[in-house]
């Protein structure tokens, strides 16, 4: 079964420190993953997905199929930043299954 | 204004009875989805359906009914069945495209059991 795990329910870090939130997962097969945040009183917005290899808003995350990881990163945190990200993994084996994490909120301290 | 719309936002029901909670998107996807959000426990996938007349059940589905008679729409039941109503429910709809897939998320309804 598909999992995905983020370690962390709670990461607080001073503005304009380096912020990782992490992602394992489980699947069997090649996965395609994303992140997803959601921002005080908004719905949930796609934030990246892997095969983009993009950085949006300053964040990046790289796949790494050897540690099963997709950690998201970003070199200065912002105070807008502060929000609830989650990782998800989209199963493509047939129902379009999407699973999530469950979730990191991410507290920028000004 | 294209989307995804829930309703209602704020529902609140007694013990034992049934609710549907509405979704409905013009966005012209095939695949829809609910999800319940939790404190501490994320989104848990309740059902799924990736074209009418077909759906799937979730990590979670006992206690919850769902249709898909039509494209733009997949109603949730909460049924009486289920232990812990009160929650937070998203639902959401995706594309398959060139440049992968996308997941979107409509403003959520909460519900109340009480």
């Amino acid at each position: 079964a598909q999992r995905v795990t983020q370690p962390e329910k709670l990461l607080s870090v001073f503005k304009g420190a380096p912020v990782e939130l992490k992602c394992n997962y489980s699947y069997s097969g090649s996965p395609e993953l994303f992140w997803y945040v959601q921002y005080s009183r908004q719905r949930l917005q796609l934030l990246l997905r892997h095969i983009s290899r993009e950085s949006i808003k300053g964040f990046t995350a790289d796949l790494n199929k050897g540690e099963t990881s997709f950690h998201l990163k970003k070199p200065f945190a912002q105070e807008e930043d502060s929000a609830m990200y989650y990782c998800a993994l989209w199963d493509l084996r047939g129902y379009q299954k999407v699973t999530f994490g469950t979730g990191t909120k991410l507290q920028v301290i000004p | 204004d294209g989307g995804i719309t829930q309703s209602p936002k704020y529902l609140f029901r007694k013990e034992g009875q049934n609710v549907t909670l509405s979704c409905e998107q013009n966005l012209n996807h095939d695949a829809m989805y609910w999800y319940r959000q939790d404190p501490g426990q994320g989104l848990r996938l309740i059902y799924y359906s990736q074209i009418v007349n077909d759906f799937q059940k979730g990590d979670i589905a006992e206690g919850y009914s769902v249709s898909r008679e039509k494209k733009e729409s997949f109603p949730l039941t909460v049924t009486s069945a289920q232990k812990n109503p009160t929650a937070f429910y998203l639902c959401a709809s995706s594309r398959q495209g060139s440049s992968g897939n996308t997941i979107y998320f409509g403003e959520g309804s909460w519900l109340t059991v009480v």
